[in-house]
């Protein structure tokens, strides 16, 4: 069964620095990621996926995502965060199933960004 | 082209009412999506259509949730008797044939006081 494992409930950085969310999955096919974005009070926007293409993933707003496979790692990096960054992020794995594609959501992190 | 269409935006009902939930997907996707999202958690998928068919509800509690989408295009999602904690933002989403992206409308925040 497919899982997603983010590590830390809420991340916070300067305004400027680096930004590091990070995911791990487990998928017993090759699997499908994404990261998505959500504002409050707000759906859930796409950042960026990877679909056995290049490794290095990049997105919207700057942010891009590396997936390594020896390390079931999908990590979110942005290198100079912006106060508009804040909000909440979710790291997610889907694999093809009978019916389409099921995608799994990680439990989120919350990206804080101080001036 | 139009987003993933969900109302109301909000809803406050009493425990043991009930309550539904409408969802207008993007046109000419054929899967949709109601993900439950309770506050502090990732969105939980409830249960996935492939057009007016059923392909995952593992994780409905069937006891009081129901969902259908009778002509494979919109959907609704009923909770009866609704409980305290099934307070939550319900989501729809929708995908594209062989397409990996769902889309997600703004869901709909219920609160059962």
């Amino acid at each position: 069964a497919q899982s997603v494992t983010q590590l830390g409930s809420h991340v916070s950085v300067s305004e400027g620095a680096l930004v590091l969310l990070r995911c791990n999955y487990s998928s017993s096919v090759p699997p499908y990621l994404f990261w998505y974005v959500q504002y409050p009070n707000q759906g859930l926007q796409l950042l960026l996926k990877y679909t056995s293409a290049a490794t290095l993933v990049k997105g919207i707003n700057g942010f891009e995502a590396e997936f390594k496979k020896s390390e079931t790692s999908f990590h979110l990096t942005k290198p100079s965060a912006h106060m508009s960054d804040a909000a909440e992020y979710f790291c997610a794995v889907s694999d093809p199933g009978t019916g389409g594609f099921k995608t799994i959501f990680g439990a989120g992190t919350r990206l804080f960004v101080k001036a | 082209e139009a987003g993933v269409a969900q109302s109301p935006r909000y809803k406050i009902i009493e425990k043991r009412q009930s309550v539904a939930f409408w969802c207008n997907p993007i046109s000419g996707h054929a899967t949709l999506y109601w993900y439950q999202q309770i506050l502090g958690q990732g969105p939980k998928l409830l249960i996935q259509f492939q057009n007016n068919g059923v392909v995952d509800d593992s994780q409905l509690p069937k006891d009081r949730f129901s969902a259908e989408r009778l002509k494979g295009v919109d959907s609704t999602l009923k909770i009866q008797p609704a409980k305290l904690e099934d307070s939550a933002v319900y989501l729809c989403a929708s995908s594209p044939p062989r397409n990996t992206e769902a889309f997600f409308g703004q869901g709909t925040r219920l609160t059962v006081v």
